[in-house]
């Protein structure tokens, strides 16, 4: 069973522009969640998707976004990219919003660069 | 709101000594707890969970107690291998009003075991 793909793998950009990552989950997963990591902030949730619905939100300002699909993949957008946005974006996948003590899978993360 | 305190690393040990990785937690509700491990370049992978007070997660030799009067999961291995050097995350979810199902980390310890 192949576990979460998150494409690309890394990525440059410059300020003021946008960019979208991207996660494939584990396949039967419905539930997708996007965690950035800096060496400063750790790891901060930014927000999940269950059945294309965004259920849950992190504390990121509007220009962080996403969506999934009806296959249950998801994508993240940021716009307007600040320096401070150069991080290690990872997503999760699980079989349902459910109870606190189900897995999350992790992919690999993209690891963006923002000059 | 929850929060997840960890010793402060990095922690460097030699070829079979014992690890002891502090964790403090501060949570609503009855949250369930976790260690995650990143391997270098690569995501999150779930290494135990315990989801009520008492309970023992353990794999791969590492253990650690949800301690509910203590608020503390300390992860502990008898003997570790250079293979164990990652970096260690603590984290919690708790059902509580906008935030379930999100993952609270704690900063992260860096283990590095010299042979």
């Amino acid at each position: 069973k192949a576990g979460v793909t998150q494409t690309p793998r890394y990525l440059i950009k410059t300020r003021g522009q946008q960019v979208t990552l991207s996660c494939s989950p584990i396949s039967g997963h419905r539930s997708v969640s996007w965690y950035q990591q800096t060496p400063g902030q750790g790891l901060q949730f930014l927000f999940e998707y269950f059945s294309e619905t965004q259920r849950n939100k992190g504390n990121f300002p509007g220009r962080f976004s996403g969506r999934q699909f009806s296959n249950s993949r998801s994508e993240m957008n940021v716009s307007t990219l600040e320096l401070g946005d150069s991080a290690l974006y990872l997503c999760a996948s699980s079989l349902y919003v459910a109870a606190t003590n189900e897995k999350l899978f992790f992919g690999s993360g993209t690891q963006l660069s923002v000059l | 709101g929850n929060s997840v305190t960890q010793m402060e690393g990095p922690v460097t040990l030699s070829e079979e000594a014992f690890l002891t990785i502090n964790c403090t937690y501060t949570a609503t509700g009855y949250p369930s707890l976790f260690w995650y491990v990143q391997y270098p370049g690569e995501g999150l992978q779930l290494l135990l969970k315990a989801t009520k007070a008492d309970d023992k997660g353990s794999n791969k030799g590492f253990e650690a107690t949800y301690r509910k009067e203590t608020t503390s999961f300390h992860l502990e291995k008898g003997s570790v291998q250079v293979s164990d050097s990652a970096v260690y995350f603590c984290a919690l979810i708790s059902i509580s009003s906008g935030s379930a199902r999100q993952l609270t980390f704690g900063s992260g310890t860096q283990l590095t075991v010299l042979p």
